[in-house]
């Protein structure tokens, strides 16, 4: 099941700079999507979300871009911090034929921060 | 700031045994689900859970498990026998009404090891 699809399993940025983590989906039902931050032996934290009638979403440092036609989301991190170097997971859900709201994760991407 | 607890952190079981997982969801909260992550696989869903029946499930949750919430607090996921492959970090998760949010609350999850 690809239907979320982080393609970059790593990224690399040095603190200060922008990091970009990018996801594609194939699901055209999906109408929100969501942007986890994950450490090693934690839950997922919500970090930030964006629902399909919008193409972005900003909260402090983190926004998310949406463009639906390419099915594609991003999210910016802007400066970057030692503290964001973490696991990130995109996830994207649909309201409609969902009853349960299930969230369909990608692979992740592993953000390295460095000093 | 209320969270999602799990308990026990790690749970050791042996092959064909049974086990059972503990969430407690954030207090207001209404609807709640399990997530499972085989180590180095993808988070994916398992089941979603609201006004005491399962609203949606995978097709991994087959007859082996079962979701509970028996005393308003606690719910709680089953695996009736246990095989090695169930062995996943297991994640609760909630969200306080899905018609106004679809930001799921996720624990620090399970570590399920089947020898």
């Amino acid at each position: 099941d690809q239907q979320v699809k982080q393609n970059s399993p790593s990224l690399s940025v040095q603190e200060g700079r922008i990091s970009i983590l990018n996801c594609d989906y194939t699901n055209s039902m999906f109408d929100y999507f969501l942007w986890y931050k994950k450490y090693p032996a934690e839950g997922p934290t919500f970090l930030i979300s964006i629902s399909s009638i919008k193409d972005k979403n900003e909260d402090g440092r983190f926004t998310v871009f949406l463009n639906k036609s390419a099915k594609h989301l991003s999210l910016h991190i802007v400066p970057s911090q030692p503290g964001d170097s973490a696991v990130y997971f995109c996830a994207a859900g649909g309201t409609t034929n969902n009853a349960g709201n299930m969230l369909t994760f990608g692979g992740g991407t592993r953000l390295m921060v460095k000093p | 700031e209320p969270e999602v607890t799990q308990t026990p952190s790690h749970q050791v079981t042996q092959m064909g045994q049974e086990v059972i997982l503990r969430c407690v969801p954030i207090s207001n909260h209404l609807y709640f689900y399990w997530y499972r992550q085989i180590l180095g696989q993808k988070v994916e869903f398992l089941v979603s859970f609201y006004n005491n029946e399962i609203s949606e499930k995978s097709e991994i949750f087959d007859d082996q498990f079962s979701v509970e919430r028996p005393d308003g607090s606690n719910f709680t996921l089953k695996i009736r026998s246990t095989k090695l492959e169930d062995s996943a970090m297991y994640f609760c998760a909630s969200i306080r009404d899905r018609t106004l949010s679809y930001e799921q609350y996720f624990g620090p999850g399970t570590r399920l090891t089947v020898t």
